[in-house]
């Protein structure tokens, strides 16, 4: 699985758009993006996933850029609720054990 | 996510005993997971399996073992509980979806081992 890189921590105003970016240069043609979310000790939840388009649903927008080296998940208006670890994870469908490898991720911290 | 329930939430042991968490899950999935999470870390694999009759080893199975007693149940045992199995544990299941990376996780056990 490829190798991806998020910053450690960002800040954003409840009510605005939080934007996370993920770096995954070296993502091959058949591998997904998905994201999921940690919030306090809770079971981490997924998010969205997409393989090249933009994707959308009603938690939240992903954009993959046109060479599949980075990707922004979108959360369009934070509330405090959305404080939580957001994970980029990068992975093949499919695979020996669908083992998800969870980085360090971004604690995104929504300021009211 | 409330249709995977993990019992006890909080359990405090003590080095040597024997302690199983459950996880029961009513989202009709086949294939269920058992992570850890230590402070500060990822989440790393302990054991999964794809059906009642599939257990396979994850990456940290050493002093775990587990049991699929059903679809719905999958439990993991510490034959004898000692200090630096302390961590959260998670379980988890997926079905084939987005080949089984889409994953449904327990609120977690907190377990600490004295």
């Amino acid at each position: 699985d490829a190798k991806t890189t998020q910053p450690p921590s960002m800040d954003c105003a409840e009510g605005r758009a939080a934007n996370l970016p993920c770096n995954h240069s070296t993502i091959s043609g058949n591998e997904y993006v998905y994201w999921y979310r940690q919030i306090h000790s809770q079971g981490p939840q997924y998010i969205i996933h997409g393989l090249k388009n933009n994707e959308t649903n009603e938690m939240a927008s992903l954009i993959i850029t046109e060479d599949r080296k980075s990707s922004t998940l979108i959360l369009p208006h934070a509330t405090l609720r959305d404080t939580a670890v957001y994970y980029c994870i990068v992975r093949t469908y499919g695979g020996a054990t669908n083992k998800l490898i969870f980085g360090t991720g971004t604690l995104l911290a929504v300021q009211p | 996510d409330a249709d995977v329930t993990q019992t006890p939430r909080n359990r405090i042991t003590k080095t040597g005993k024997r302690i199983m968490l459950e996880c029961s899950q009513t989202k009709g999935h086949d294939r269920m997971y058992w992570y850890r999470q230590d402070p500060g870390l990822g989440l790393r694999l302990i054991y999964y399996s794809f059906d009642v009759k599939d257990i396979n080893k994850g990456e940290i199975s050493d002093g775990y073992s587990v049991s699929r007693q059903a679809q719905a149940k999958f439990s993991l045992s510490l034959e004898s509980a000692i200090p630096n199995q302390t961590a959260l544990y998670f379980c988890a299941t997926s079905d084939n979806r987005a080949g089984g990376n889409i994953q449904y996780f327990g609120a977690g056990t907190r377990l600490s081992v004295l």
